[in-house]
């Protein structure tokens, strides 16, 4: 079965501090790939990234960046300099194809950034 | 484009009621989705479709049903609405020209059941 978890539920930080959201997830699938994406306050939501299981190098987009890391099946987002505008809701997500393409989310982390 | 749109946008109703969501993708994608998120819970997977004309079960489907008779359109229907159906209600589309495409979502609708 597959599944991601994202154990914090909620996190607050000030602004221009970095902040980093953890996911961790299962599959016994060797192809997979994995999201990220923002949900803001009002309510859509935003694809930030997708990285495939056979691509373990980080990426770096402005000031977001990326660490994959199959060996702790882990792919967490790191926010440099936070900003109010990141205040939403990070979904980190699971895409496996068994005939269809299927995505598996995690229960999300609730970033709150004060000014 | 205007992408993946939904309507309604919100919606009360009382139990028993029924109602239909519509979902319209104009990225002449292949596969769409319906979603529910409820707190705390991420997004589930209601129903999906491969295809015009094809539907199938997710994770969640127990008192929804779905159509899709022409392939831009993705309708999710409660026949009898529970207070247990108040949640806010996501359309996904994506393309099969690779397996691993971003879905991209609607905006989102968001249901009341009194």
């Amino acid at each position: 079965a597959q599944k991601v978890t994202q154990a914090q539920t909620e996190i607050s930080v000030v602004e221009k501090e970095d902040v980093t959201l953890d996911c961790v997830y299962e599959t016994r699938d060797t192809t997979y790939y994995l999201f990220w994406y923002k949900q803001p306050p009002s309510g859509e939501l935003v694809f930030l990234i997708r990285r495939n299981s056979f691509d373990e190098q980080n990426e770096i987009s402005g000031r977001y960046s990326w660490n994959f890391q199959k060996s702790t099946s882990s792919f967490n987002f790191t926010i440099t300099a936070s900003q109010v505008v990141d205040s939403a809701v990070y979904f980190c997500a699971l895409t496996i194809f068994t005939g269809f393409q299927k995505l598996v989310f995690g229960t999300g982390t609730r970033l709150l950034v004060s000014p | 484009n205007a992408g993946v749109t939904q309507t309604p946008k919100f919606r009360v109703l009382k139990t028993g009621q029924s109602m239909t969501l519509l979902c319209a993708q104009d990225m002449n994608h292949e596969y769409m989705y319906w979603y529910r998120q409820d707190p705390g819970m991420g997004l589930r997977l209601i129903h999906y479709s491969v295809g015009e004309g094809t539907t199938a079960k997710g994770e969640v489907p127990d008192g929804y049903n779905v159509s899709r008779l022409k392939k831009q359109n993705f309708l999710l229907g409660l026949e009898s609405a529970a207070p247990s159906q108040t949640s806010v209600y996501f359309c996904a589309s994506t393309t099969t020209e690779s397996s691993y495409n971003e879905q991209f979502f609607g905006p989102g609708t968001r249901l009341t059941v009194l």
